[in-house]
């Protein structure tokens, strides 16, 4: 059974900071892992699909990596900002295209002080 | 292009009432989950439709929970009788290909 660990929980960190927050997942046979974000009240965005042939993707200030074989991703935020503050999850999808199941960390909930 | 609509957007009951959650995905998405979001922690799937035929329900709580996609367009998703537990964010996700799109997610409170 897939599971799927945040750390840190939470995280608080001065404006301009970069930062790195950490996902690691049991079953490395993965076919996609993604990067949500979640602001209070609202629903889930996507940030970053990594699809597993690749090791990492960017948008922006924003860059996710993967490595299948030690069960870990990373999302690296640069000089961060007051907006980006909000819960951060990263999801492992298993299956195959057709059949796609994510399976979710708890998140981590970033705050980013001014 | 119009996003996932889910209603109600909030929605508050007693403890072995019944309620009802309404999502409409984005047009011709073929895959449709919905997921149960307890505070604090990550999504958890409940049930995905392939067009109108379930592909895993088997985190559904089928003594109370049941859901339907009529037609492969609009679902419902149905708690019958709510425990206390059963307080959640309810999300609703669409997919035509690599990615999920989810909807603002339907918040109940079971008191």
């Amino acid at each position: 059974k897939q599971e799927v660990t945040q750390i840190p929980a939470a995280l608080s960190v001065p404006e301009g900071e970069n930062l790195v927050l950490n996902c690691s997942f049991t079953d490395s046979a993965i076919y996609n892992l993604q990067w949500f974000r979640q602001d209070p009240g609202k629903g889930l965005t996507s940030l970053l699909l990594i699809q597993s042939s690749q090791r990492e993707q960017t948008s922006g200030r924003l860059n996710a990596s993967l490595d299948k074989s030690s069960g870990r991703s990373t999302l690296y935020i640069a000089a961060s900002q007051p907006g980006d503050s909000a819960t951060y999850l990263c999801a492992v999808i298993n299956g195959s295209q057709g059949a796609q199941k994510l399976v979710f960390g708890q998140g981590t909930r970033l705050t980013i002080n001014p | 292009e119009a996003g996932v609509a889910q209603s109600p957007r909030y929605k508050i009951i007693e403890k072995r009432q019944s309620v009802a959650f309404w999502c409409n995905p984005i047009s011709g998405h073929a895959t449709l989950y919905w997921y149960q979001q307890i505070l604090g922690q990550g999504p958890k799937l409940l049930i995905q439709f392939q067009n109108n035929g379930v592909v895993d329900d088997s985190q559904l709580p089928k003594d109370r929970f049941s859901a339907e996609r009529l037609k492969g367009v609009d679902s419902t998703l149905k708690i019958q009788p709510a425990k206390l537990e059963d307080s959640a964010v309810y999300l609703c996700a669409s997919r035509a290909s690599y990615e999920q799109y989810f909807g603002p997610g339907t918040r109940l409170t079971v008191t």
